[in-house]
């Protein structure tokens, strides 16, 4: 059974920064390109990033490049998302999915919640 | 960047009738489109992929439809768990992979 765990959210001020992470189970992680997408508090969804089965190939949305960075280590099922230079309007919850045919997203983490404020 | 819009807002509709959910694309994408379901407080999860073909596990009162730039989601037979938010999504036009607004389906 697939499952996806991510970790590291929290309450941040503007400026500093975060890592989140996302342990997969239950699936061959290394096949896998893999995304990250975030929810902003009642609003609609936003894909911020994918990442190539092999950590070679990374795509950012307009919104978020030059700040945040994607990354994987394949021998500990890990996604990562390091988050600098944080804004308010980066306040969301951060999830983490499996690509599906070249930018679906077949399963989902249950996310975490970036919160940032002064 | 592809824009994604989806009418209704918001389907009142009554357990056991037709839910019937449009989604436009700015472009062309082909069959490049994914359905998303997101309950209340639950992560999002994929319904229908390719534009037609359902994702494993779905029920197949669930089915889409269309190609380029007009697509649908029908729910038949509405049951109480189908009260949720639907996502569109394209992959077409890679890499801004972009989402429609969503369609709120509550009770009528």
């Amino acid at each position: 059974q697939v499952h996806l765990v991510e970790s590291g959210g929290g309450l941040v001020q503007p400026g500093r920064s975060l890592r989140l992470s996302c342990v997969a189970s239950g699936f061959t992680f290394s096949p896998y390109g893999m995304h990250w997408v975030r929810q902003g508090p009642g609003k609609g969804l936003e894909w911020v990033a994918i990442i190539s089965y092999d950590g070679a190939t990374k795509y950012y949305a307009d919104s978020v490049r030059g700040r945040f960075t994607v990354s994987r280590d394949n021998s500990k099922n890990t996604l990562f998302l390091q988050i600098d230079r944080l804004r308010v309007e980066d306040t969301a919850m951060y999830y983490c999915a499996r690509d599906l045919q070249g930018g679906a997203f077949d399963y989902w983490g249950r996310g975490t919640l970036v919160s940032v404020s002064a | 960047e592809v824009v994604m819009t989806q009418s209704p807002g918001t389907l009142s509709v009554s357990p056991g009738e037709r839910a019937t959910l449009s989604c436009r694309a700015s472009q062309s994408i082909g069959l490049n489109l994914a359905w998303y379901q997101q309950r209340r407080g639950q992560s999002p999860r994929l319904l229908i992929y390719g534009a037609f073909t359902r994702a494993t596990g779905v029920p197949d009162r669930f089915s889409g439809s269309g190609s380029g730039t007009e697509f649908t989601l029908s729910i038949s037979g509405l049951q109480s768990e189908d009260f949720a938010i639907y996502y569109c999504q394209q992959y077409n036009s890679w890499p801004s992979l972009t989402f429609g607004p969503g369609t709120k389906v509550d009770l009528k």
